[in-house]
């Protein structure tokens, strides 16, 4: 299979802080991975795009000084929050893409919900 | 710029057959993909189909792709109350790495 996990799948935290999340493809290796947001009711809206060692690339309007995003290895990429707003609180999801084989398919994780204080 | 539209609701009862319709404007897309969201989850890939492709069966699913007028259809045979949730088609295009996302059809499936 090609399973996608994140960590924590549901934070609550209060204005000010920094929140980070995790995103680990757990049986294969994954190029690139993908961080979206989804408001209720809504689209998935890509924030970035990252492959591993190098930077990533945000989408237009995606703050990345308020987004980091870090991809130190091939199954694990992170998201951290930073200086968290009320407006930030949604449901960020990652996907991520295998190295080898595949059908350009992006497997998902299932998602973590964010709640700003 | 690309562009992938769906209808937003859709409700049949247990049993029927449930079609989920997809446009895009991409004429260079390479597959389209049709992922599954249940409430408060992340998205399922349930089947992709390449652009080269008319027709795609996977057991209860199948999937139709008309490229002349860029139309994708997700055929659900026996649906079940389980099948509820939000089902998003996307597309991706050589050249590109991202998914374009349509905005999801959510599919109500009564007793």
């Amino acid at each position: 299979g090609a399973v996608v996990s994140q960590h924590p799948s549901r934070v609550i935290c209060k204005s000010g802080t920094s929140v980070k999340i995790e995103c680990r493809s757990l049986d294969f290796q994954a190029t690139t991975m993908f961080w979206y947001r989804q408001f209720p009711k809504q689209s998935l809206m890509l924030m970035a795009t990252s492959n591993e060692g190098s930077k990533a690339t945000y989408e237009q309007g995606v703050e990345k000084d308020k987004f980091l995003i870090n991809h130190a290895s091939l199954t694990l990429s992170t998201l951290t929050v930073t200086s968290a707003h009320p407006e930030d609180s949604s449901f960020y999801i990652c996907s991520a893409r295998k190295l080898a084989g595949g059908n350009n398919e992006q497997f998902f994780g299932p998602g973590t919900r964010l709640t700003v204080l | 710029g690309e562009d992938v539209e769906q209808s937003l609701f859709l409700s049949v009862r247990e049993g029927d057959s449930s079609v989920i319709n997809c446009t895009y404007t991409d004429s260079s897309s390479t597959y389209l993909y049709w992922y599954k969201q249940e409430p408060g989850a992340g998205l399922q890939l349930l089947t992709y189909i390449f652009s080269n492709m008319d027709m795609k069966q996977d057991q209860r699913l199948t999937v139709l792709l008309n490229k002349k007028d860029k139309h994708l259809s997700l055929r659900i045979a026996d649906t079940q109350t389980g099948d509820s949730a939000i089902y998003f088609c996307a597309e991706i295009h050589s050249g590109y790495s991202t998914l374009t996302f349509g905005k999801g059809t959510m599919l109500l499936v009564s007793p």
